[in-house]
């Protein structure tokens, strides 16, 4: 029962590198995204998919990329690394009943940009 | 827009005594509302939900009940345990909103004192 993977699970970044999160999921969900996690400021949406093929913008999307080939995998690039980015990451996957349909959260990816 | 709004922490009990953390919403349709719990170094996990107006969510001793009235969902335990001792997230997920995806408050950590 993996459910959400993500990788990795720590990262440290110098200002301007770029990287690549890693999210995968064995659950067969159409909808994906990525959210953020600050101190004070609960999870903000960063980028979604509600199928392969398709994302959109959430809140916060300035200074990241996703794309979605797969069902399964939904990775978020940091196109130049900003101290402003350091946070804690999270993937979730839910399935496409809409309403209460149960999200499911990976561990999370602390990054920490220097 | 859709926006959560919790009470801030820390908050601190005793074990045994009785928890109530606040929660409010806006939202432009008819949300379904949710409560996380997320422990030290994990990720979230649902703890309850409800989909409509004066349902009751319940799970592991907590209960919140869906107010349209006062656009509340509050969480209660009766009696909380140390092992309680964790970030708890308001959300909702609102159907007329691409994606369906989660708005999140700023989370309440809650800490219980043997």
């Amino acid at each position: 029962n993996a459910g959400v993977t993500q990788t990795p699970k720590f990262q440290v970044l110098k200002t301007g590198q770029s990287m690549t999160l890693q999210c995968a999921q064995d659950m067969n969900h159409e909808y994906m995204s990525w959210y953020r996690q600050d101190p004070g400021m609960g999870l903000r949406l960063i980028h979604y998919s509600v199928g392969a093929g398709i994302t959109d913008q959430g809140e916060v999307p300035n200074g990241y990329n996703v794309s979605r080939s797969t069902t399964e995998d939904f990775p978020l690039r940091l196109l130049s690394a900003a101290p402003s980015q350091t946070s804690v990451y999270f993937c979730a996957s839910r399935g496409q009943e809409k309403g209460a349909t149960e999200a499911f959260f990976g561990q999370g990816t602390r990054l920490t940009v220097v | 827009g859709n926006s959560v709004t919790q009470m801030e922490g820390p908050v601190t009990l005793s074990e045994e005594a009785f928890l109530t953390i606040n929660c409010t919403y806006t939202a432009t349709g008819y949300p379904s509302l949710f409560w996380y719990v997320q422990y030290p170094g994990e990720g979230l996990q649902l703890l309850l939900k409800a989909t409509k107006a004066d349902d009751k969510g319940s799970n592991k001793g907590f209960e919140a009940t869906y107010r349209k009235e006062t656009t509340s969902f509050h969480l209660e335990k009766g009696s909380v345990q140390v092992s309680d001792s964790a970030v708890y997230f308001c959300a909702l997920s609102d159907p007329n909103n691409a994606g369906n995806m989660l708005t999140f408050g700023g989370g309440t950590r809650l800490m219980v004192k043997p």
